[in-house]
């Protein structure tokens, strides 16, 4: 089974960007779709967006659109995830979650079969 | 888009059985048969536990149970053990975005 692993904590200033990977061993990558989701310290989780390694396809939450970009790289099996415009409500702990692809792509939204150990994102001035 | 419904808190003795639901629209749980259950203990990833309404994946124990009525999915742990303790997230598509939508989350203690 694909574990995957992520980077390390980072620290930001308001209205800069954060990148955090996601790098996928022990599988195949393309055998699943990527997702991130988000959980604020003591709240519930949030989905933020997936892709699809195979053809680069993305899809976003409407909260999220136009403020995070989602890439998957075959060469690396390695999946990111960039925030820009950040501020102090987007500190959070960052989970990439893979999703095996059952021939239907609804379900790959919110069916998550590996997780991430998660990257905590401190933004602070 | 907004969060399914879940009761803050679930609790239950060592061998009795626990109900958590998960309330949201025909357009997320009662529109399509997607949904999941994740179980997190503190500082963990979430763990999936119940897909596509009441399939298991491989090595959960048969002690969960998935179930939907309408626009309500349910989640049950029957003979309730210590490390059942821990928070218990439903998750459905939602197709009015195309997008995945989770539930507000269920602290379950075994007393």
């Amino acid at each position: 089974q694909v574990q995957l692993v992520q980077s390390g904590a980072e620290v930001k200033k308001p209205g800069s960007s954060v990148k955090v990977s996601c790098k996928a061993s022990g599988g195949t990558f393309n055998n699943y779709i990527f997702s991130w989701v988000r959980q604020a310290p003591g709240q519930g989780l949030e989905w933020m967006g997936g892709v699809i390694p195979t053809s680069g396809r993305t899809n976003y939450a409407p909260r999220f659109k136009g403020r995070v970009t989602l890439i998957a790289d075959e060469s690396t099996s390695t999946a990111y995830m960039e925030l820009s415009g950040l501020r102090s409500e987007d500190t959070a702990v960052y989970f990439c979650a893979g999703s095996i692809f059952r021939g239907v792509l609804l379900g790959a939204w919110n069916t998550f079969d590996i997780w991430g150990h998660g990257t905590m994102v401190t933004v602070s001035s | 888009q907004s969060a399914l419904t879940q009761p803050p808190s679930a609790s239950g003795s060592p061998g009795q059985s626990v109900t958590i639901s998960c309330t949201g629209t025909r357009s997320d749980v009662g529109g399509y048969n997607y949904v999941s259950w994740y179980q997190q203990h503190p500082g963990k990833a979430p763990k999936l536990i119940i897909y596509e309404v009441t399939k298991r994946p491989s090595g959960v124990p048969d002690r969960f149970s998935g179930s939907k009525s309408g626009n309500t999915a349910s989640l049950t742990v029957a003979g309730l053990q210590a490390e059942d303790e821990a928070d218990y997230y439903c998750s459905s598509y939602a197709g009015y975005h195309n997008v995945g939508v989770f539930g507000t989350g269920t602290k379950v203690t075994v007393l």
